[in-house]
């Protein structure tokens, strides 16, 4: 069984700080983990994956995320957020060659002037 | 990155009518493909897996009757909204995941709208 919490419904931050997006997740196996971002009725797009390769993944856009197997967590984080970084965040996990992913309910960042 | 497209991207129809959505890998062949509905500011919900040449695989609580999904080939998918009501309106997401990894690529999703 796999299932994935993001920790934060809302997060708001101002444009030039730092963005923190929480996620835990918890699996039966060594997962794959990947954070995905979706602009207002827009499909997804991958942003990273953790695919049992490093644990430190840089992805597109700034955005890098650390896997942490002793805290089970995925956070997402970027130094400066910029105002085209508002949108819905979902952090996902699932089992190497497993059927389908869990998703997590979603985290809204915005970002203030 | 690997393309998946979805066709119509907006359809609006009447209550009772069906409507059919496509979903296409472009540029792989996606062995498994998977439908998605989202509800407004809420998450994914997995409707169904489809394997290509197989009977799609549903999630419990989701109709087989009502949401009729074809994967019959490597490239293409479809999801039928049968005898559609308004509260089939929704965001409707596919995803299609090659035989190398375990990425899925989503498409862009279809809004469907049922008056």
């Amino acid at each position: 069984a796999q299932s994935v919490t993001q920790l934060d419904s809302h997060v708001s931050v101002s444009e030039g700080t730092p963005v923190l997006l929480r996620c835990n997740y918890s699996s039966s196996y060594s997962p794959s983990l990947f954070w995905y971002v979706q602009h207002p009725n827009k499909g997804l797009q991958l942003l990273l994956k953790y695919t049992s390769a490093a644990t430190l993944v840089k992805g597109i856009n700034g955005f890098e995320a650390e896997f942490k197997k002793s805290e089970t967590s995925f956070h997402l984080t970027k130094p400066s957020a910029h105002m085209s970084d508002a949108a819905e965040y979902f952090c996902v996990v699932s089992l190497p060659n497993a059927g389908k992913s869990t998703f997590g309910d979603g985290t809204t960042l915005t970002v203030k002037p | 990155g690997a393309v998946v497209s979805q066709h119509p991207s907006r359809v609006i129809c009447k209550s009772g009518t069906s409507v059919k959505i496509e979903c296409r890998s472009l540029d792989f062949q996606a062995t498994t493909m998977f439908w998605y509905r989202q509800f407004p500011k809420k998450s994914l919900m997995l409707m169904a897996t489809s394997n290509e040449g197989s009977k799609a695989t549903y999630e419990q609580g989701v109709e087989k009757d009502k949401f009729l999904i074809n994967h019959a080939s490597l490239t293409l998918s479809t999801l039928t909204v049968t005898s559609a009501h308004p509260e089939d309106s929704s965001f409707y997401i596919c995803s299609a995941r090659g035989q190398l990894n375990n990425e899925q690529f989503f498409g862009p999703g279809t809004r469907l709208t049922v008056l």
